[in-house]
């Protein structure tokens, strides 16, 4: 059973860098069939996605975000990165790490999230 | 646009049927999946593509398209029904994903 579980730590100063590693475990982050990204959830709001990786080393960003973001992976430790800079109170959020397939049938494209990290909760704050 | 409107509530009576809708022009293009989320825990996948439910999800829930509308219904809603549920499909780019605003059910 594929698992993902996000680390780093839970408190972050403002204008610093956020940095959280999802390691994958019960399956390769090196298979061609699936895409690996970053979600978040500022408490009592909805879901924002952050954006993907490929094992390729291929990203794709959240166009809101994309001038404070980084996502990088190391296939060697079967992991994956979020580095989002210059922090403020609005990035407080649960972080959460997931696993994408690009769904196609005879109907068309969907996305799937299938896998979800439990999730971790960080805090900008001074 | 990229968006995905959905209603921030809806409410059901147990037992009834509900239909929680999900609107944005990329769904004329593309299918939505739906995500389910209970306080406190990470989304879980509902439906994807034309109406596809992964292993473990009942049969209740089903999905279907119609214009630039995305439903996801639920025929004969439970009590552990009750959480919030997302929409997310690709944006124009394509190389992009956005998530609806999320829906919060309540079952009566």
């Amino acid at each position: 059973q594929l698992q993902l579980q996000e680390s780093g730590p839970g408190l972050v100063k403002p204008s610093e860098t956020l940095s959280l590693t999802c390691t994958v475990s019960g399956g390769s982050i090196s298979s061609t069939s699936y895409y690996w990204g970053w979600i978040r959830q500022p408490p009592g709001k909805g879901l924002e996605w952050i954006g993907s990786i490929y094992y390729s080393g291929s990203t794709y960003y959240n166009p809101s975000l994309k001038s404070r973001v980084t996502i990088s992976v190391d296939t060697s430790k079967n992991q994956f990165s979020l580095k989002l800079s210059s922090v403020t109170a609005a990035d407080t959020a649960v972080y959460y790490c997931a696993r994408r397939i690009d769904y196609y049938d005879s109907s068309g494209y969907s996305p799937i999230f299938d896998y979800w990290g439990q999730g971790t909760l960080v805090t900008v704050s001074s | 646009s990229s968006e995905l409107t959905q209603d921030p509530a809806v409410s059901v009576a147990l037992g009834q049927t509900v239909r929680i809708t999900c609107q944005g022009d990329i769904l004329r293009y593309h299918y939505a999946s739906w995500y389910q989320q209970k306080p406190g825990q990470a989304p879980v996948l509902v439906i994807y593509g034309k109406n596809n439910r992964p292993s473990g999800i009942p049969d209740r829930f089903s999905g279907s398209s119609s214009g630039n509308t995305a439903s996801l219904t639920i025929t004969g809603a439970q009590a552990e029904d009750e959480a919030d549920y997302y929409c997310n499909s690709r944006d124009s780019s394509g190389n992009h994903w956005v998530f609806g605003g999320g829906t919060k059910l309540t079952v009566l």
